[in-house]
Protein backbone atom coordinates (compact mmCIF):
# COMPACT_ATOMS: atom_id res chain seq x y z
CA UNK A 1 0.00 0.00 0.00
CA UNK A 2 1.38 3.66 -0.54
CA UNK A 3 0.50 6.70 1.12
CA UNK A 4 1.13 10.58 0.76
CA UNK A 5 1.39 13.02 3.59
CA UNK A 6 1.74 16.61 3.08
CA UNK A 7 3.38 17.88 6.46
CA UNK A 8 2.17 21.54 6.07
CA UNK A 9 -1.33 22.05 5.08
CA UNK A 10 -1.11 25.99 5.04
CA UNK A 11 2.10 27.91 3.96
CA UNK A 12 1.76 31.97 3.75
CA UNK A 13 5.58 33.16 2.61
CA UNK A 14 6.35 36.71 1.15
CA UNK A 15 6.57 37.48 -2.59
CA UNK A 16 10.11 36.67 -3.76
CA UNK A 17 11.32 34.70 -0.42
CA UNK A 18 11.92 31.26 -0.64
CA UNK A 19 9.73 28.19 -0.07
CA UNK A 20 9.65 24.65 0.64
CA UNK A 21 6.71 22.16 0.20
CA UNK A 22 7.41 19.14 2.14
CA UNK A 23 6.29 15.60 1.13
CA UNK A 24 6.93 12.22 2.74
CA UNK A 25 5.77 8.48 1.14
CA UNK A 26 5.69 5.48 2.03
CA UNK A 27 5.69 2.57 -0.87
CA UNK A 28 6.52 -0.92 -0.82
CA UNK A 29 7.56 -0.90 -4.59
CA UNK A 30 9.13 1.68 -7.33
CA UNK A 31 8.70 4.83 -6.61
CA UNK A 32 7.16 7.10 -8.93
CA UNK A 33 6.45 10.93 -7.88
CA UNK A 34 4.92 13.81 -8.85
CA UNK A 35 3.70 17.29 -7.80
CA UNK A 36 -0.01 18.80 -9.22
CA UNK A 37 -0.80 22.54 -8.90
CA UNK A 38 -4.24 23.43 -8.43
CA UNK A 39 -5.38 27.16 -8.94
CA UNK A 40 -8.96 28.10 -7.29
CA UNK A 41 -11.77 26.39 -9.03
CA UNK A 42 -9.66 24.87 -11.49
CA UNK A 43 -8.50 20.98 -12.54
CA UNK A 44 -4.30 20.12 -11.96
CA UNK A 45 -1.79 20.60 -13.67
CA UNK A 46 1.86 18.95 -13.62
CA UNK A 47 4.63 20.64 -11.94
CA UNK A 48 6.89 17.90 -11.96
CA UNK A 49 7.70 14.21 -11.73
CA UNK A 50 10.68 12.14 -10.44
CA UNK A 51 10.51 8.35 -12.32
CA UNK A 52 14.23 7.26 -12.40
CA UNK A 53 17.75 9.28 -12.61
CA UNK A 54 18.61 12.16 -11.09
CA UNK A 55 17.07 12.89 -7.69
CA UNK A 56 16.91 16.86 -8.33
CA UNK A 57 13.85 17.28 -10.85
CA UNK A 58 13.23 20.54 -12.28
CA UNK A 59 9.72 21.45 -13.09
CA UNK A 60 7.56 24.42 -14.97
CA UNK A 61 7.55 27.85 -13.07
CA UNK A 62 10.85 27.75 -12.00
CA UNK A 63 9.78 24.80 -9.25
CA UNK A 64 12.43 21.76 -8.35
CA UNK A 65 11.87 18.91 -6.28
CA UNK A 66 14.29 16.35 -4.70
CA UNK A 67 13.87 13.09 -4.50
CA UNK A 68 15.57 11.34 -1.13
CA UNK A 69 15.40 7.53 -0.83
CA UNK A 70 16.83 7.30 2.65
CA UNK A 71 14.57 10.21 3.74
CA UNK A 72 11.52 9.09 1.91
CA UNK A 73 10.93 12.52 0.95
CA UNK A 74 10.13 14.35 -2.28
CA UNK A 75 9.78 17.96 -1.34
CA UNK A 76 9.03 21.16 -3.28
CA UNK A 77 11.22 24.10 -3.02
CA UNK A 78 10.79 27.46 -5.27
CA UNK A 79 13.55 29.98 -4.56
CA UNK A 80 11.98 33.34 -5.00
CA UNK A 81 7.72 32.84 -4.93
CA UNK A 82 5.48 35.49 -6.70
CA UNK A 83 2.17 36.28 -5.93
CA UNK A 84 0.71 34.38 -9.09
CA UNK A 85 1.97 31.09 -7.38
CA UNK A 86 -0.44 31.20 -4.77
CA UNK A 87 -2.20 27.94 -4.69
CA UNK A 88 -3.25 24.55 -3.41
CA UNK A 89 -0.15 21.75 -4.23
CA UNK A 90 -0.87 17.81 -4.23
CA UNK A 91 2.29 15.74 -3.82
CA UNK A 92 1.41 12.10 -5.65
CA UNK A 93 2.84 8.53 -5.62
CA UNK A 94 1.76 6.35 -8.39
CA UNK A 95 1.78 2.15 -8.48
CA UNK A 96 3.38 0.25 -11.17
CA UNK A 97 -0.39 -1.91 -11.11
CA UNK A 98 -2.19 -1.95 -14.37
CA UNK A 99 -4.23 0.94 -13.80
CA UNK A 100 -1.37 3.08 -12.81
CA UNK A 101 -3.33 5.03 -10.28
CA UNK A 102 -1.79 8.19 -8.18
CA UNK A 103 -2.57 8.32 -4.06
CA UNK A 104 -2.70 11.83 -3.87
CA UNK A 105 -1.75 13.90 -0.28
CA UNK A 106 -4.06 16.31 1.24
CA UNK A 107 -2.59 19.31 0.11
CA UNK A 108 -0.79 22.16 1.03
CA UNK A 109 -2.48 25.71 0.21
CA UNK A 110 0.38 28.15 -0.85
CA UNK A 111 -0.55 31.86 0.11
CA UNK A 112 2.17 34.31 -1.13
CA UNK A 113 1.66 37.52 0.50
CA UNK A 114 2.42 40.95 -0.66
CA UNK B 1 -2.84 17.64 -29.06
CA UNK B 2 -5.14 15.64 -26.51
CA UNK B 3 -7.90 17.55 -24.62
CA UNK B 4 -10.58 16.26 -21.68
CA UNK B 5 -13.52 18.21 -21.06
CA UNK B 6 -16.44 17.68 -18.20
CA UNK B 7 -19.59 18.90 -18.16
CA UNK B 8 -21.19 20.76 -16.46
CA UNK B 9 -19.26 23.70 -14.53
CA UNK B 10 -21.70 23.60 -11.85
CA UNK B 11 -24.27 22.15 -10.54
CA UNK B 12 -26.95 22.12 -8.22
CA UNK B 13 -29.02 19.68 -7.16
CA UNK B 14 -31.22 18.84 -3.96
CA UNK B 15 -30.99 15.78 -1.69
CA UNK B 16 -32.41 12.94 -3.46
CA UNK B 17 -32.38 13.88 -6.91
CA UNK B 18 -30.02 11.84 -9.92
CA UNK B 19 -26.50 12.82 -10.95
CA UNK B 20 -25.21 12.23 -13.98
CA UNK B 21 -21.37 14.03 -14.55
CA UNK B 22 -19.92 13.71 -18.15
CA UNK B 23 -16.51 13.59 -19.10
CA UNK B 24 -14.65 13.04 -22.84
CA UNK B 25 -10.95 12.62 -24.04
CA UNK B 26 -10.20 14.09 -27.43
CA UNK B 27 -6.87 13.21 -29.38
CA UNK B 28 -5.86 9.82 -27.98
CA UNK B 29 -7.36 5.93 -27.50
CA UNK B 30 -7.69 3.63 -25.19
CA UNK B 31 -6.86 5.50 -22.36
CA UNK B 32 -7.24 5.09 -18.37
CA UNK B 33 -9.94 6.94 -17.23
CA UNK B 34 -10.00 8.52 -13.21
CA UNK B 35 -12.98 10.05 -11.40
CA UNK B 36 -11.30 11.72 -8.53
CA UNK B 37 -13.71 13.93 -6.03
CA UNK B 38 -12.44 17.03 -3.80
CA UNK B 39 -14.24 17.85 -0.58
CA UNK B 40 -13.68 21.29 1.26
CA UNK B 41 -10.74 21.43 2.28
CA UNK B 42 -9.05 18.12 1.73
CA UNK B 43 -7.22 16.10 -0.56
CA UNK B 44 -8.13 14.25 -3.68
CA UNK B 45 -9.95 10.87 -3.17
CA UNK B 46 -10.14 8.24 -5.61
CA UNK B 47 -13.65 6.80 -6.56
CA UNK B 48 -13.22 5.11 -9.84
CA UNK B 49 -10.57 4.06 -12.82
CA UNK B 50 -11.08 2.22 -15.87
CA UNK B 51 -8.91 0.54 -18.14
CA UNK B 52 -11.05 -0.24 -20.97
CA UNK B 53 -14.53 0.11 -22.62
CA UNK B 54 -16.90 -1.54 -19.78
CA UNK B 55 -14.66 -2.21 -17.40
CA UNK B 56 -14.58 -0.08 -13.91
CA UNK B 57 -13.01 -0.18 -10.82
CA UNK B 58 -14.19 1.10 -7.60
CA UNK B 59 -12.47 2.15 -4.98
CA UNK B 60 -14.79 2.87 -2.18
CA UNK B 61 -18.05 2.00 -1.17
CA UNK B 62 -20.33 5.13 -1.80
CA UNK B 63 -23.37 5.84 -3.57
CA UNK B 64 -22.04 6.39 -6.80
CA UNK B 65 -21.44 4.54 -9.40
CA UNK B 66 -19.31 5.14 -13.04
CA UNK B 67 -19.52 4.01 -16.74
CA UNK B 68 -17.49 3.74 -19.86
CA UNK B 69 -20.32 3.86 -22.77
CA UNK B 70 -17.34 4.47 -25.50
CA UNK B 71 -13.50 4.52 -25.37
CA UNK B 72 -12.93 8.04 -24.24
CA UNK B 73 -16.44 8.52 -22.35
CA UNK B 74 -16.45 8.29 -18.77
CA UNK B 75 -19.67 9.11 -16.72
CA UNK B 76 -20.30 9.28 -13.11
CA UNK B 77 -23.89 8.82 -11.80
CA UNK B 78 -26.09 8.68 -8.70
CA UNK B 79 -30.02 7.85 -8.38
CA UNK B 80 -30.32 9.75 -5.48
CA UNK B 81 -27.65 12.14 -4.26
CA UNK B 82 -27.07 12.46 -0.33
CA UNK B 83 -25.77 15.89 1.39
CA UNK B 84 -22.63 14.49 1.63
CA UNK B 85 -22.09 13.89 -2.22
CA UNK B 86 -21.42 17.45 -2.24
CA UNK B 87 -17.44 18.44 -3.75
CA UNK B 88 -15.63 19.06 -6.60
CA UNK B 89 -15.23 16.18 -9.05
CA UNK B 90 -12.34 15.77 -11.21
CA UNK B 91 -12.07 13.32 -14.24
CA UNK B 92 -8.58 12.57 -15.70
CA UNK B 93 -7.06 10.55 -18.30
CA UNK B 94 -3.52 8.42 -18.47
CA UNK B 95 -2.70 7.42 -21.83
CA UNK B 96 0.26 6.44 -24.30
CA UNK B 97 4.04 6.47 -22.82
CA UNK B 98 3.39 8.79 -20.06
CA UNK B 99 4.27 6.77 -17.13
CA UNK B 100 1.51 7.40 -14.60
CA UNK B 101 1.23 10.89 -15.44
CA UNK B 102 -2.01 11.63 -15.26
CA UNK B 103 -4.27 15.03 -16.92
CA UNK B 104 -6.71 16.56 -15.07
CA UNK B 105 -9.94 17.94 -16.60
CA UNK B 106 -11.62 21.36 -15.26
CA UNK B 107 -14.08 19.71 -12.91
CA UNK B 108 -17.44 20.36 -11.52
CA UNK B 109 -18.31 21.71 -8.51
CA UNK B 110 -21.23 19.76 -7.38
CA UNK B 111 -23.32 21.77 -4.34
CA UNK B 112 -26.25 18.72 -2.65
CA UNK B 113 -29.09 21.28 -1.12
Amino acid sequence: AQSVTQLDSQVPVFEEAPVELRCNYSSSVSVYLFWYVQYPNQGLQLLLKYLSGSTLVKGINGFEAEFNKSQTSFHLRKPSVHISDTAEYFCAVGSSGSARQLTFGSGTQLTVLP
Amino acid sequence: SQTIHQWPATLVQPVGSPLSLECTVEGTSNPNLYWYRQAAGRGLQLLFYSVGIGQISSEVPQNLSASRPQDRQFILSSKKLLLSDSGFYLCAWRGGRAWNEQFFGPGTRLTVL
